[in-house]
């Protein structure tokens, strides 16, 4: 079981804002401030569309914001568009310079 | 443009030792990064292996330890993962990255397209 909790789905229509939570369950979890989101398409490479909780790298369009509260972090997917369907993941630093991944949540645009 | 290629057998006997290579083009290995390994088992999510640093400091997922060798081969410019005495649930699609920022802040910004490893006899 991933030290990363993720719900499993989320879904919403065009146009709509939904936000994919991330929430640590472990205290292995050093400090939180190092979260990373991912976007991965079946068959794909996956795609890093946040580092550091909320930093965009160039070229991420602006409709995903990353944000923390506590042990949660967030991904927002704003004016959600159908190409979005996809699987998200977060990832942060662990214990002992190791590594985690959530378990995923599987995007549904209806 | 930084470009990850994964290699290696597809089909893999049960108790063999599975060997992948990961070839690296439009950025210099020796370069101050830390590179990885990742895989994704069937309809499950992204699982970390470990990450190497171009002078050999490696640090592996725990869970995996006893079994996952990492190397690196500056002269071509590429770096490898051996995973021994494999067994069905290391089936999964393979893919190495390049990672950004240090062990603590590390993230991973090019990956490569993965490559799907079969464990059967």
């Amino acid at each position: 079981q991933s030290a990363l909790a993720q719900p499993a789905s989320v879904s919403g229509s065009p146009g709509q804002s939904i936000t994919i939570s991330c929430t640590a369950t472990s205290s292995d979890i050093g400090g939180y401030n190092y979260v990373s989101w991912y976007q991965h398409h079946p068959g794909k490479a996956p795609k890093l569309l946040i580092y550091d909780v909320s930093n965009r790298p160039s070229g991420v369009s602006n409709r995903f914001s990353g944000s923390r509260s506590g042990n949660t972090a967030s991904l927002t997917i704003s004016g959600l568009q159908p190409e979005d369907e996809a699987d998200y993941y977060c990832s942060s630093y662990s214990s002992s310079s190791t590594r985690v991944f959530g378990g995923g949540t599987k995007v549904t645009v209806l | 443009q930084v470009q990850l290629q994964e290699s290696g057998p597809g089909l893999v006997k049960p108790s063999d030792t599975l060997s992948l290579t990961c070839v690296v083009s439009g950025y210099s290995i020796s370069s101050s990064n830390w590179w990885g390994w990742i895989r994704q088992p069937p309809g499950k999510g992204l699982e970390w292996i470990g990450y190497i640093y171009y002078s050999g400091s490696i640090y592996y997922n725990p869970s995996l330890k006893s079994r996952v060798t990492m190397s690196v081969d500056t002269s071509k410019n590429q770096f490898s993962l051996r995973l021994t005495s494999v067994t069905a649930v290391d089936t999964a699609v393979y893919y190495c990255a390049r990672i950004k920022g240090d062990i603590l802040t590390a993230f991973f910004d090019y990956w490569g397209q993965g490559t799907l490893v079969t464990v059967s006899s």
